[in-house]
């Protein structure tokens, strides 16, 4: 079925682990973004790449980085993990007056 | 920073009530706005995406208005059932640089048999 695959579903980090969370889209979208939703926040993004070769910082990137590794593919990494990054990542893509897609979250917890 | 507020926070009516729910966004800088329906343990579902002063858009039992002037959208869900029970989310898109949703926190509904 065309749509957002998002990898991994759940994990567990102990802090300052490294680990990269998965997303690839099939619909030819040009734009993808990484969110980030904690309770009573709402969805922030933390990066958005707007078009194949290009990547720019959302509202909360610190402590990430992104790879848009081509058109259907953008990862996000936690270099080293915080408690604080204890969330629920949500990967999406979009063309310019779509809606998003959205994959199904990826569920982290930093101990 | 782009501010997106949603009320009420959370809504609890029975089976049949019909209901609304306001978004209100910046009047300056309007693209877009969106509304999503996201179930518990799922992720979000675009519902509609508005562009126009005045669009009005329907799905189903769902209809959703927009006032890009007056910065507010309102989505009215007519005769509500238990599976209506979700968070409906609204976000705004601006017209300046590259066009990034901006969320609400939603409105969290829960519809009683």
């Amino acid at each position: 079925n065309a749509g957002v695959t998002q990898t991994p579903k759940f994990q567990v980090l102990k802090t300052g682990q490294s680990m990269t969370l998965q997303c690839a889209q099939d619909m030819n979208h040009n734009s993808m973004y990484w969110y980030r939703q904690d309770p009573g926040m709402g969805l922030r993004l933390i990066y958005y790449s707007a078009s194949e070769g290009t990547t720019d910082k959302g509202e909360v990137p610190n402590g990430y980085n992104v790879s848009r590794l081509n058109k259907r593919e953008f990862s996000l990494r936690l270099e080293s993990a915080a408690p604080s990054q204890t969330s629920v990542y949500f990967c999406a893509s979009s063309r310019l007056i779509t809606g998003y897609t959205f994959g199904s979250g990826t569920r982290l917890t930093v101990v | 920073i782009l501010n997106v507020e949603q009320s009420p926070q959370s809504l609890h009516v029975q089976e049949g009530d019909s209901t609304n729910f306001t978004c209100s966004f910046p009047s300056s800088n309007f693209y877009a706005l969106h509304w999503y329906r996201w179930e518990t343990a799922k992720s979000p579902e675009a519902l509609f995406v508005m562009t126009l002063n005045g669009d009005e858009k329907k799905k189903g039992r769902i209809s959703a208005t927009l006032n890009t002037k007056e910065g507010y959208s309102y989505l009215y869900i007519k005769g509500s059932q238990p599976e209506d029970s979700a968070t409906y989310l609204c976000a705004f898109k601006g017209d300046t640089g590259f066009q990034k949703l901006v969320f609400g926190t939603g409105t969290r509904l829960l519809v009683s048999p």
